[in-house]
């Protein structure tokens, strides 16, 4: 069992649906992030929240809204995807300790499998 | 420029062998840490080992040890006494010092064969 819990594991979505991913940690990390994985891809990332603050968004569609309500929870609406948003979508977290965060593994959880219809 | 270079898509293995996953990097920042991680068909993404690139030592996690040639850039994964339950999707990935973002390889499609 990982340490990071994702709700749903499994989504099937029209294209005028609106939903919400979840995803909640109790390690007591303060950094999380949302990541897009197509099959037989690297995860590519998508949002990096630090200390519940938006620190990264990699020019992800605004039909894709992050939201940090607190240090351990991280949801991700979606409004309005097109079936190219069909993916796994990853949430992690790690500790973000200090200036040098080289040593500090992001823990992931197991994914919510998304299909857009 | 890519960051993390995996050469080998797919990699065949006989159980009980032990084989090597190949990782290279490319960074000019001195404090960065390399990890390795597992996902099975399942999806989950599974943290293996980590080494950080003013360890000394290479880094051990049971069956998994990293071959570290600092000179070389390379951040090679060995699994030893392969298991059928090593199938999986592996990623190398780096993190610099004082980044939010881990970058990640192409990564390597390991089938252990019984």
């Amino acid at each position: 069992d990982t340490e990071v819990t994702q709700t749903p594991k499994h989504l099937v979505m029209g294209m005028t649906n609106k939903k919400s991913l979840k995803c909640e940690q109790h390690m007591g990390h303060r950094a999380m992030y949302w990541y897009k994985q197509k099959a037989k891809k690297p995860p590519e990332l998508m949002f990096v929240y630090s200390y519940e603050k938006l620190s990264i968004n990699e020019s992800v569609p605004s039909r894709f809204s992050p939201e940090c309500p607190n240090s351990s929870l991280l949801n991700l609406h979606l409004h309005a995807l097109q079936p190219e948003d069909s993916a796994l979508y990853l949430c992690a977290s790690s500790l973000y300790q200090g200036l040098d965060t080289s040593n500090q593994p992001q823990h992931f959880g197991d994914g919510t499998r998304l299909s857009i219809l | 420029a890519q960051k993390i270079t995996q050469t080998q898509p797919g990699m065949f293995v006989q159980e009980k062998e032990a084989v090597t996953l190949d990782c290279t990097y490319d960074t000019s920042d001195p404090s960065y840490g390399l990890f390795w991680y597992k996902q099975p068909s399942s999806g989950e993404m599974i943290f293996l080992i980590y080494q950080g690139s003013y360890d000394q030592q290479n880094a051990t996690e049971g069956r998994y040890s990293l071959n570290f040639q600092k000179a070389r850039k390379s951040a090679n994964l060995v699994i030893s006494a392969s298991q059928l339950g090593d199938s999986a999707m592996y990623f190398c990935a780096m993190r610099e010092g004082g980044s939010e973002k881990l970058v990640f390889g192409k990564g390597t499609k390991l089938t252990v064969n019984p």
